[in-house]
């Protein structure tokens, strides 16, 4: 149980486009989706927390027109990049809260995106 | 604020050997501490947590951690590595306090095992 998935896994995209990021949560229902960025050789940097029919939280120095987020359902989360460029490249990585509390996270497996 | 620091970047031992990877935690109140693996290109699977019960924390995969509040240390351990551990390690901690169950993440120590 509690699996969380992404599609797609990896997307390249031209310069100035804009992609769609999936997170699903298959098997509970999420009120609360979190997405995160890695840089290569870093850590993982929350972006933003989604809330099931709400605005999205993002965190201090992400760009919100950017990095666009809807959480419509109990079990999706979107990351929409708008106006991509070769910077916003990186690892994307969901997560979702736990059923059993709050204080637990079942992440996805990630979507590379590249920009060209 | 929180935060997390892991003492060295990279690890190598021994298959068979003692694995010791190292956290050192920063909270303005008792915290929730977590260790995730991650394999390449790939997400994170928690591997342990500690969530004020008891101090030594099993997990999965043989691996366990020990949360020392008079060092602020939550070190993760195994006694004997396998060449399937390599990977990705993160420590990362969470206040525990309502409204807020942002997660922060150390840097990472990325463990190599040598045959």
């Amino acid at each position: 149980g509690a699996v969380v998935s992404q599609h797609p896994s990896r997307v390249i995209c031209k310069s100035g486009t804009s992609v769609k990021i999936e997170c699903r949560s298959l098997d509970f229902q999420a009120t609360t989706m979190f997405w995160y960025r890695q840089f290569p050789k870093k850590s993982l940097m929350l972006m933003a927390t989604s809330n099931e029919g709400s605005k999205a939280t993002y965190e201090q120095g992400v760009e919100k027109d950017k990095f666009l987020i809807n959480h419509a359902s109990l079990t999706l989360s979107t990351l929409t990049v708008t106006s991509a460029h070769p910077e916003d490249s990186s690892f994307y990585i969901c997560s979702a809260r736990s059923p059993r509390g709050i204080y637990e996270q079942y992440f996805g497996p990630g979507t590379r995106l590249t920009v060209t | 604020a929180q935060s997390v620091t892991q003492l060295g970047s990279h690890v190598s031992v021994s298959e068979g050997a003692l694995v010791l990877l190292r956290c050192n935690y920063s909270s303005s109140v008792p915290p929730y501490l977590f260790w995730y693996v991650q394999y390449p290109n790939q997400g994170l699977q928690l591997l342990l947590k500690y969530t004020s019960a008891a101090t030594l924390v099993k997990g999965i995969n043989g691996f366990e951690a020990e949360f020392k509040k008079s060092e602020t240390s939550f070190h993760l351990t195994k006694p004997s590595a396998h060449m399937s551990d390599a990977a990705e390690y993160f420590c990362a901690v969470s206040e525990p306090v309502f409204g807020n169950e942002k997660l922060t993440f150390g840097t990472g120590t990325r463990l190599t095992i040598i045959p």
